[in-house]
């Protein structure tokens, strides 16, 4: 199984600032026959199931604000935001689907400082 | 507007059979991937299996947690997957979610295993 290591697993970010997420991968999630990066990214909101922001690492999702950026390739991935609102308050978690069984990684708590 | 309603949730003791069910709405059912998802009380998640498509014979495939004790199956008719469940564990106790291939998640139902 891949296994997926986030950090950190919590951060306080004052509103307005950056916040970046890291996960990483046990193996490549990299397909090499199509060079798409398996690798998707959660946002989690109390009392509500998760929501796709990002898919193929960085592509963003439609409605998701451009605030959310992913990047990376290969065994490392990122995911920003560039200015924290009040509303980015979550759990975010990573996903890799290049091969079952699909794997999380165990979620960065984001909150505001 | 797609929807999708998981049920069939409860309290079970360990050793019980359980049977969840995920009734769908507003897209090509039969079309899809369904997966199941769990998310342990505070903790984070954990995906459980999928089923294809009648295209790719219904394939299933499982997290090893839940290997020979899960099914997943579907009735394409009724826009409807289900999650029976088996020989259940404590450690099973979770929010079952069902999920379809574009991402489109239910609110979950409750599954606590207890004597």
């Amino acid at each position: 199984d891949i296994v997926m290591t986030q950090s950190p697993d919590s951060l306080a970010v004052s509103l307005g600032e950056r916040a970046t997420i890291n996960c990483k991968s046990s193996q490549s999630v990299l397909q090499s026959s199509n060079n798409k990066n398996f690798l998707a990214w959660y946002q989690q909101k109390p009392g509500q199931p998760p929501k796709l922001i990002i898919n193929w690492a960085s592509t963003r999702e439609s409605g998701v604000s451009d605030r959310f950026s992913g990047s990376g390739s290969g065994t490392d991935f990122t995911l920003t935001i560039s200015s924290l609102q009040a509303e980015d308050v979550a759990v975010y978690y990573c996903q890799q689907y290049y091969s079952t069984p699909l794997t999380f990684g165990q979620g960065t708590k984001v909150e505001i400082k | 507007e797609v929807q999708v309603v998981e049920s069939g949730g409860g309290l079970v003791q360990p050793g019980g059979s359980l049977k969840l069910s995920c009734a769908t709405s507003g897209f090509t059912f039969s079309g899809s991937v369904m997966h199941w998802v769990r998310q342990t009380s505070g903790k984070g998640l954990e995906w459980v299996g999928r089923i294809r498509t009648k295209a790719n014979s219904y394939a299933t495939a499982y997290v090893g947690a839940v290997e020979g004790r899960f099914i997943i199956s579907r009735d394409d008719s009724k826009n409807t997957a289900y999650l029976q469940m088996n020989s259940l564990k404590i450690e099973d106790t979770a929010v079952y979610y069902c999920t379809t291939q574009n991402d489109d998640w239910g609110q979950g139902t409750l599954v606590t295993v207890s004597s």
